[in-house]
């Protein structure tokens, strides 16, 4: 926990296009990340998730790659849609292999979806 | 709608007031949570319940501040003698420990305003 960050604080992509949101953590022992889609006014909601034994996670319109190598992990999404614009935030558990207990987030990317 | 409800959703309260917000979880969730989260910043953990049992509270969580898990459903948390720096969204998150894994679902958060 407490590890992770994410890249840029602001994307902004045209409808349709594909978009690609970047996270880096720094504890090589983390093993478990989630994605969450906050909306304007409303509490954070759940994406999709990675365990640290798979490189790949596909969703619905989401993947979520992750590189272990350089601590590294992803989150695409297939044909932007205006209401994908939010912010995103990766988190992850407490250092320990658990996936359970409190969750650290990043700073978030605000998504901005243009027509 | 993930089912987590929040009371208020917002409250503006003179510096010095106590404030008392709740949260209801998804019912059959045994984990409840508490964030606090500032303009531009990700969630910051507060503290959470497994059931009535409060589990763990973050070093954010000043003596001003308690919360309550009285019959393992509903949660309060009370800010006394708020301050200016108390202002921020609260938010509340509830799971259902497995074996596997544990996904928080948020409530829509309760916004702070201490003038």
């Amino acid at each position: 926990g407490e590890s992770v960050g994410l890249h840029l604080p602001t994307l902004s992509v045209q409808e349709g296009d594909n978009s690609i949101i970047n996270c880096a953590y720094s504890n090589s022992a983390s093993d478990y990340f989630i994605w969450y889609k906050q909306e304007s006014g409303k509490g954070p909601q759940f994406i999709i998730d990675i365990r640290s034994n798979m490189d790949k996670r596909q969703g619905q319109r989401v993947t979520v790659l992750l590189n272990k190598t350089v601590k590294h992990l992803s989150l695409q999404i297939a044909a932007t849609q205006p209401g994908d614009s939010a912010v995103y935030f990766c988190a992850d558990p407490p250092v320990g292999g658990s996936t359970l207990g409190r969750l650290y987030f990043g700073r978030g990317t605000q998504l901005t979806v243009w027509p | 709608d993930t089912g987590v409800s929040q009371d208020p959703r917002h409250k503006i309260t003179k510096r010095g007031q106590n404030v008392t917000f709740r949260c209801d979880p998804i019912s059959e969730h045994n984990r409840l949570y508490w964030y606090r989260q500032t303009l531009g910043q990700g969630p910051e953990f507060l503290t959470y319940f497994q059931n009535e049992a409060q589990l763990e509270k973050s070093r954010l969580l000043s003596d001003r501040f308690s919360a309550e898990r009285p019959k393992g459903s509903f949660s309060t948390l009370e800010i006394q003698r708020t301050e200016q720096g108390d202002s921020a969204m609260y938010l509340c998150a509830s799971s259902l420990e497995t074996d596997i894994q544990e996904t928080q679902y948020f409530g829509p958060g309760t916004r702070l305003l201490v003038l």
